[in-house]
């Protein structure tokens, strides 16, 4: 099993739709999670980064963590054209405080 | 500012050659982390140098080593390619380890034949 599930997708949706990403972890001791934005043959883009539990909003974008669950998203309201890539949910902390844990990567596609 | 600068951007190479990568984190940023990325997979953790010292190795075979110099740019070198080591190999800068703040650069794209 992977340290952290995330849904490959493919995600297709009309502009202006509320997209939700998804990611699940294993390991108890991420304390630190990112979501970032990787367009095709770039580096990843950071978008949002949440320590422990809780929401942040910044804009259109809202990262939400559950610890108890071990589950965390991130919604996309008013989703844009330019907003298609692929979305990679990240983690650090505890023994691998430092190194990040990535998941596989959703890809989404929004249509005018 | 400059952002994380790679190079080179792409490579071609053989299998059993040998390969060098470099990095400059972005001013100020005193930690760099490699991660390889191979096609439709999320970024694999390699290494992590702070302050020009290993502070973090991911699963990968010794034919993969790395360093940072004194000013915090860094080189990831790769013995004897196989195949399967064709993909973006990402360099990430922070100011130190751990937390958030990563910043990636857009890579090297590797394609060993």
């Amino acid at each position: 099993q992977k340290e952290v599930e995330q849904d490959p997708g493919p995600l297709s949706v009309p502009e202006g739709a509320i997209v939700s990403l998804n990611c699940t972890y294993s390991n108890s001791a991420f304390q630190y999670f990112m979501w970032y934005r990787q367009y095709s043959r770039k580096g990843p883009e950071l978008l949002m980064y949440t320590y422990s539990s809780g929401n942040k909003e910044d804009g259109r974008f809202t990262a939400q963590v559950d610890k108890s669950s071990k589950y965390i998203s991130l919604f996309i309201r008013d989703s844009q054209p330019s907003d298609s890539a692929t979305y990679l949910c990240a983690m650090t902390g505890g023994t691998s405080y430092g190194k990040l844990t990535f998941g596989q990567g959703t890809i989404l596609t929004v249509h005018p | 500012d400059a952002g994380v600068t790679q190079s080179p951007t792409h490579l071609i190479k053989t299998r059993g050659q040998h390969v060098t990568l470099r990095c400059s984190p972005i001013s100020g940023h005193k930690s760099v982390s490699w991660y390889q990325q191979v096609l439709g997979q999320g970024p694999q953790f390699i290494f992590q140098y702070y302050e020009k010292e290993e502070r973090g190795r991911g699963n990968f075979p010794d034919r993969f080593s790395a360093r940072q110099f004194p000013n915090y740019s860094s080189e990831l070198n790769v013995n004897a390619l196989l195949l399967g080591d064709s993909a973006l190999y990402l360099c990430a800068s922070s100011l130190t380890p751990g937390k958030a703040g990563y910043t990636f650069g857009s890579g090297t794209r590797l394609t060993v034949v």
